[in-house]
């Protein structure tokens, strides 16, 4: 069985903290993921990496940067926490050039900044 | 720019019926759709995909409808039952080039099955 797991279920931060999302996956996935999930906007893509120290932005990166130093670990880095940043956090993993493209999710993150 | 669309935020249904859930695309480019299922504090789950060269897969009480020309699909539960309720995202892909396995999400549409 695929295995996603999160560091975190629950987060509570201040505005301006350095928070860290960590993810870890134990199939071996090349690609990586980070979304987030927010009512009426579905899953939207912050970061995705495709390769250990590589990454690629998303379609929200504004904000957050990401870290892939080992192949089963993709971190999201909120560099200075802002009040609209609190949200479900989703992170994800799939093979590289499997078709079909079936991404496996973690728990999720919720992540709440005061 | 939302590519992906799921224009009903949420549908109620009773046990035993048909739920039909909507979703429309605008990118020409994407050639492989998916329907995930997401449970309250769960990460969301693969449920059926299928691709461009077919109109029509189905997986036991799943079934989801592709019309290319409408860029339009279906999910269709039968029996609908009270353990499908749940949010059901739609997703895309464009397995062309380098995607690297990207999916683009709609909003969510939240089923509700009655007893």
């Amino acid at each position: 069985d695929v295995k996603v797991t999160q560091s975190s279920r629950y987060l509570v931060k201040r505005t301006g903290e350095k928070v860290f999302l960590e993810c870890v996956q134990d199939m071996d996935h090349e690609n990586m993921f980070w979304y987030r999930q927010d009512p009426g906007l579905g899953l939207r893509l912050i970061y995705f990496s495709y390769d250990v120290k590589m990454k690629e932005k998303g379609d929200i990166p504004e904000g957050y940067s990401v870290s892939r130093e080992k192949k089963e670990r993709f971190s999201l880095i909120l560099e200075s926490a802002s009040t609209n940043q609190t949200s479900m956090y989703l992170c994800a993993s799939s093979f590289s050039g499997r078709f079909p493209d079936t991404q496996y999710f973690g728990p999720g993150t919720r992540l709440t900044v005061l | 720019d939302q590519q992906v669309k799921q224009n009903s935020p949420s549908l109620s249904v009773q046990e035993g019926r048909i739920s039909i859930l909507n979703c429309d695309y605008t990118n020409s480019m994407f050639d492989y759709f998916l329907w995930y299922k997401k449970y309250p504090a769960e990460g969301p789950t693969f449920l059926i995909s299928i691709s461009s060269i077919k109109d029509k897969n189905e997986d036991g009480r799943f079934t989801v409808f592709l019309n290319k020309s409408a860029k339009h699909l279906s999910l269709h539960i039968v029996p609908s039952q009270p353990g499908d309720s749940a949010v059901y995202f739609c997703a895309a892909s464009d397995t062309g080039g380098t995607s690297y396995g990207k999916l683009t999400f709609g909003q969510g549409t939240i089923l509700t099955v009655h007893p």
